[in-house]
């Protein structure tokens, strides 16, 4: 089954700089990649998707990158605010799955200091 | 902007008890799931639902678990003769079509096995 490791687990950055935050997937075939912001005590937020045919996609101050070669994908935070504190999570869906399973990254433990 | 709900927010049982954890998915939504996440831990994939059938299970849904949509608006999950290991969070998300992947998550119920 498809398996998702992510890295950093944590990530402490300075109000303004940029963050990212990495993931690797196993299953060639997976082909859609959510992002997924998660406060504490609070449900998973979608923040940003990408699918397996496009190879960035931008939304204000964050971006998803994809790389299908090397089976990777990253988030990018730009102009941090201490608002972006959070567990992030990185998921991948198999297209062989009928059920839209998402496998999940470890997550990344953002920390913006003012 | 509609959400997926969640009842209870946190429940509390004995070891070897019954719970059945619900949740309303988003009114127009066609595919539904339900995740757990142990404390500190990533998100699991249980069980996801489609047109009154499991589509696709992991091998932590077990005999143990049950899933149902017992009318038009409720999903909810039964787990049988808890163990303390059954402690953890569980989500329920919901999506809209088979063509959209977005998972959209409830609060999540907090389960305690005692």
């Amino acid at each position: 089954g498809e398996n998702v490791e992510q890295h950093p687990s944590t990530l402490s950055v300075q109000e303004g700089d940029s963050a990212v935050i990495k993931c690797t997937y196993s299953d060639s075939a997976s082909n859609y990649f959510p992002w997924y912001k998660q406060e504490l005590g609070k449900r998973p937020q979608l923040i940003i998707d990408i699918r397996s045919n496009v190879g960035e996609k931008k939304d204000q101050r964050i971006a998803v990158t994809l790389n299908k070669t090397a089976k990777h994908f990253s988030l990018h935070i730009t102009e941090t605010q201490p608002e972006d504190s959070a567990v992030y999570f990185c998921a991948a869906r198999p297209l062989s799955n009928a059920g839209n399973m998402l496998t999940f990254g470890g997550g990344t433990r953002l920390m913006v200091k003012p | 902007e509609p959400e997926v709900t969640q009842t209870p927010s946190h429940q509390v049982t004995q070891m070897g008890q019954e719970v059945i954890l619900r949740c309303v998915p988003i009114s127009n939504h066609l595919y539904f799931y339900w995740y757990r996440q142990i404390l500190g831990q990533k998100v699991e994939f249980l069980v996801s639902f489609y047109n009154n059938e499991i589509s696709e299970k992991s091998e932590i849904f077990d005999d143990q678990f049950s899933v149902e949509r017992p009318d038009g608006s409720n999903f909810t999950l039964k787990i049988r003769s808890t163990k303390l290991e059954d402690s953890a969070m569980y989500f329920c998300a919901s999506t809209r079509t088979g063509g959209s992947y977005e998972q959209y998550f409830g609060p999540g119920t907090r389960l305690t096995v005692t």
